[in-house]
């Protein structure tokens, strides 16, 4: 098993281009994350889904948009990037039955000039 | 409004030393708390988790102390290893909304052979 995987690992926009995170996860986890960490932070929770058609905003989501393509595919789009989106950006995944436990892909490193 | 906190941002301690980090959390409806570790350049990986209704809970090397009453938790790693090295943290989630973990902003340990 790949667990969580995570394209691209690094990324540079300029202001105002969009882009694409992709995550996937190979588990059959129901439920799926994306956080945000910066420097010195705690990771921020920007969107999350319990299920497969099923979204819900985080504690940061203005900015972002998600997309729960199937089960294994969940993905982050900025649809005008700001430099206050350079951030380091996890996916994750859990299986409810393992109740707590959430597994993180490797990270998306973004910079937005 | 709700939170998870460090109280120390750096720790160093010696190798074979014990390691206590400690987390404080504002929310006396938060069901489970968490600990994830993170090595430098990964994704967080899931320590220990503990309940509400726990007070103590032990893994393999460490242990985590729950202190309702100061709403305090603190993860205890024995005979700490340069393998410990790395950035720890504390989240917490309910069952009311549990697919939504909160993190704390992490303990930085640093383990001097």
């Amino acid at each position: 098993n790949a667990g969580v995987t995570q394209t691209p690992k690094f990324q540079v926009l300029k202001t105002g281009q969009s882009m694409t995170l992709q995550c996937a996860q190979d588990m059959n986890h129901n439920s799926m994350y994306w956080y945000r960490q910066d420097p010195g932070m705690g990771l921020r929770l920007i969107y999350y889904s319990a299920s497969e058609g099923t979204t819900d905003k985080g504690e940061v989501p203005n900015g972002y948009n998600v997309s729960r393509l199937n089960k294994r595919e969940f993905s982050l789009r900025l649809e005008s990037a700001a430099p206050s989106q350079t951030s380091v950006y996890f996916c994750a995944s859990r299986d409810r039955a393992a109740y707590n436990e959430q597994f993180f892909g490797p990270g998306t490193r973004l910079t937005v000039l | 409004g709700e939170s998870v906190g460090l109280h120390l941002p750096t720790l160093s301690v010696q190798e074979g030393d014990n390691s206590i980090i400690n987390c404080a959390y504002s929310n006396s409806a938060s069901d489970y708390f968490i600990w994830y570790k993170q090595e430098s350049g990964k994704g967080p990986q899931f320590i220990i988790d503990i309940r509400s209704n726990m007070d103590k809970r032990q893994g393999q090397r460490v242990t985590v102390l729950l202190n309702k009453t100061v709403k305090h938790l603190s993860l205890q790693i024995a005979a700490t290893q340069p393998g410990d090295s790395a950035v720890y943290f504390c989240a917490e989630g309910r069952k009311t909304s549990y697919d939504k973990v909160i993190f704390g902003p992490g303990t930085s340990l640093s383990v001097i052979p």
